[in-house]
């Protein structure tokens, strides 16, 4: 399998433009993770998706964020517009749900998309 | 205060050496716990998980968890240069009806030859 996919690996843009990233899960998963690394805050979730359905948005900033999951193999982060403070390396995951214990199965990352909003 | 706490490092150590990478963590309700390594410029993979209190061996790499104090320590031993990485711990509270994981923000290992 070739694993999350993310693309754009690198974006650099000016303020106020519109930004998309786009994630291909691993076939087969059906729970997709949208994470934000930065040196200050570390990696926070935004918002997850299961079964293309979105079930926790809270880690969203504000509402220049969206994410779309049209079906179960593609899904978009959308940044509208972007501002300075959004440069981050932006992670997709995913996983087939909970596991038998009741946790997360084990989330697989993508390369990850590195932002910078000039 | 945030949820997890974890040192960023550099944590500098000669090749062959123990390390001891550790989390502290404030919500009492997180069961579930979990390191990721990350190599620069690729996204966290998982290293290991455990449950609750105890320890976890797999190789070189020995996971405990103390949850009267809050604390979850990761241990290499005879570290190599390949380990090379930054190390983030994640935990998650079990049955809230979500998938949640809380990072620490990662600790720097750099191992030299």
């Amino acid at each position: 399998d070739a694993g999350v996919i993310q693309s754009p690996r690198h974006e650099v843009t000016e303020m106020g433009q519109e930004v998309t990233l786009r994630c291909k899960p691993i076939s087969g998963h059906n729970s997709l993770f949208w994470y934000r690394q930065t040196m200050m805050r570390g990696l926070e979730l935004l918002i997850y998706f299961n079964n293309n359905v979105p079930i926790d948005d809270s880690g969203m900033p504000e509402d220049r964020f969206s994410a779309k999951m049209p079906n179960a193999s593609f899904s978009t982060l959308k940044i509208q517009p972007s501002e300075p403070r959004d440069s981050a390396v932006y992670f997709c995951a995913s996983s087939f749900g909970r596991g038998s214990g009741g946790h997360t199965d084990t989330q697989y990352f993508g390369p990850g998309t590195r932002l910078t909003v000039l | 205060q945030k949820e997890v706490e974890q040192d960023p490092g550099p944590l500098s150590v000669p090749e062959g050496a123990i390390v001891s990478l550790n989390c502290t963590y404030s919500n009492s309700a997180f069961q579930y716990f979990m390191w990721y390594r990350q190599y620069s410029r690729k996204g966290p993979e998982l290293l290991m998980y455990t449950y609750s209190s105890g320890n976890k061996e797999d190789g070189r790499f020995t996971a405990q968890v103390d949850k009267s104090s809050k604390y979850i320590s990761l241990f290499i031993r005879d570290s190599q240069p390949s380990d090379s990485a930054t190390y983030l711990c994640a935990m998650e509270a079990l049955n809230t009806g979500f998938q949640k994981l809380v990072f620490g923000t990662g600790t720097r290992l750099l191992v030299s030859p």
